[in-house]
């Protein structure tokens, strides 16, 4: 099993700095099979990135992803009020597929 | 528009059984994977398990924590994917989404079902 550990568990910012999210996994990841998720509360997981670095359609340019093998980022350059959620990476590589623990961005 | 829709969530006791319905809609619904991902309260995602597209003849795979009481199955004349639950345990209260898996991303999710274990 892939294990992704995040961190830190919780980013305590303010709308306009930036977030750096970090996953990484306890073995290589392919690109293809890496993405992140937003998820605000009472609500499904949204998409962000997929292919660790592709932007899903409707995604703002802010959010960016970067990394390989075994280390991941999700950057967010200017948070902006509706940023503040709960972010989890995820690796689809062969099952079972796992997600990391989440990070929470608060302000 | 891809969409999926959970339902037959609710409240059932320690021991007893429930079974949850996906339907799918806006895509071809043989040609992809549909997961089963869940939510305990207040904690992270947990993969259930999935059924594969036509090319892999449908077949399933789980989680070790719900292997032997989970089944997962599709009816494609319904675009409907089913997740039946056996032997549920307190350990089993989550929301339970199901998603399409496109080409190994989790793109689309539907909005989940409640389930609660309690006695």
């Amino acid at each position: 099993e892939i294990v992704l550990t995040q961190s830190p568990g919780t980013l305590s910012l303010s709308p306009g700095e930036r977030a750096t999210l970090s996953c990484r996994a306890s073995q290589s990841v392919s690109n293809n099979n890496f993405a992140w998720f937003q998820q605000k509360p009472g609500q499904a997981p949204r998409l962000l990135i997929y292919g660790a670095s592709s932007r899903a359609t409707g995604i703002p340019d802010r959010f960016s992803g970067t990394g390989s093998e075994t280390d991941f980022t999700l950057t967010i350059s200017r948070l902006e009020p509706e940023d503040f959620a709960v972010y989890y990476c995820h690796q689809s590589v062969s099952p079972p597929l796992t997600f990391g623990g989440g990070t929470k961005v608060e302000i | 528009e891809v969409h999926l829709v959970e339902s037959g969530g609710g409240l059932v006791q320690p021991g007893g059984s429930l079974r949850l319905s996906c339907a799918a809609s806006g895509f071809t619904f043989s040609d992809h994977y549909i997961e089963w991902v869940r939510q305990a309260p207040g904690k992270g995602l947990e993969w259930v398990g999935r059924t594969k597209n036509k090319f892999s003849d449908y077949t399933t795979e789980y989680a070790a924590s719900v292997r032997d009481r989970f089944t997962i199955s599709r009816d494609v004349s319904q675009n409907s994917a089913y997740l039946e639950m056996h032997s549920l345990t307190t350990d089993d209260t989550a929301v339970y989404y199901c998603t399409r898996n496109y080409y190994g991303t989790l793109d689309s999710w539907g909005q989940g079902a409640l389930v609660t274990v309690s006695s």
